[in-house]
């Protein structure tokens, strides 16, 4: 358990529908990361939130967006879903900003979101 | 655009053999190079090189990185049926901090 919690653990929608994914970092974390795993794509990085602010995006919609609130938690969402963005969501958490250059990312378990 | 490969993409082993899991890299301003095993669900951390020729080791498993010729190696001994996963290599580095790329990942499978 890397102390990295996300909810909900499945979530099953339809397409054209709004749906928020919720991640709460490790206690003491600044940093939170979300990524999106696909069969065919991996694990491709979304976007890096440090205490609030937005640090780097990676190649996410525009239809995504996240924020990180006061408490250090973020969520992630996603509107007007489509079928391919049926995936694995993970957030993941680190002490400092640069997460991977001097300090670690830890992952939670992921949200798995069906698209129907 | 920064980029890692990592070979083979999936291994066969028996209980006790040793592995040997590739990763290469193309990256602009390197920070780090991470390796991560994902079982079911979570990629869970092993390792990260920052230091070329410097090996980590934790239990049977250890790796290096060698700097110059931008490649990393996750070594496996005495593999047991739990090493069963997908193993990744990420590298940190280009102008996005944060921003781990993510290699396809080698499947390995150990068979009793």
């Amino acid at each position: 358990d890397s102390g990295v919690t996300q909810t909900p653990k499945h979530l099953i929608t339809a397409t054209g529908q709004r749906v928020t994914l919720r991640c709460s970092p490790r206690s003491g974390d600044l940093s939170v990361y979300w990524y999106q795993q696909s069969l065919d794509q991996g694990l491709q990085f979304l976007i890096h939130y440090y205490n609030g602010e937005e640090r780097a995006k990676g190649n996410i919609l525009e239809r995504f967006s996240a924020q990180q609130f006061p408490d250090l938690h973020s969520e992630l969402n996603l509107s007007s879903l489509e079928l391919g963005d049926s995936a694995l969501y993970f957030c993941a958490s680190s002490v400092g900003v640069t997460g991977g250059g001097t300090d670690t990312q830890y992952f939670g378990p992921g949200t798995r979101l069906t698209v129907l | 655009e920064d980029k890692v490969v990592q070979s083979p993409l999936s291994l066969v082993v028996h209980e006790g053999d040793t592995v040997t899991l590739n990763c290469s890299y193309e990256v602009t301003n390197f920070r780090s190079l991470l390796w991560y095993k994902q079982e079911k669900k979570a990629p869970t951390f092993l390792f990260m090189l920052t230091s070329s020729g410097i090996e980590k080791k934790s239990g049977r498993l250890s790796s290096i990185l060698d700097k110059k010729e931008l490649f990393s190696i996750l070594n496996i001994t005495a593999t047991q049926t739990g090493d069963s996963a997908v193993y990744l290599c990420a590298e940190a580095g280009g102008t996005s901090y944060g921003k781990l790329t993510f290699g396809q990942g080698t499947i390995l499978t150990v068979h009793p």
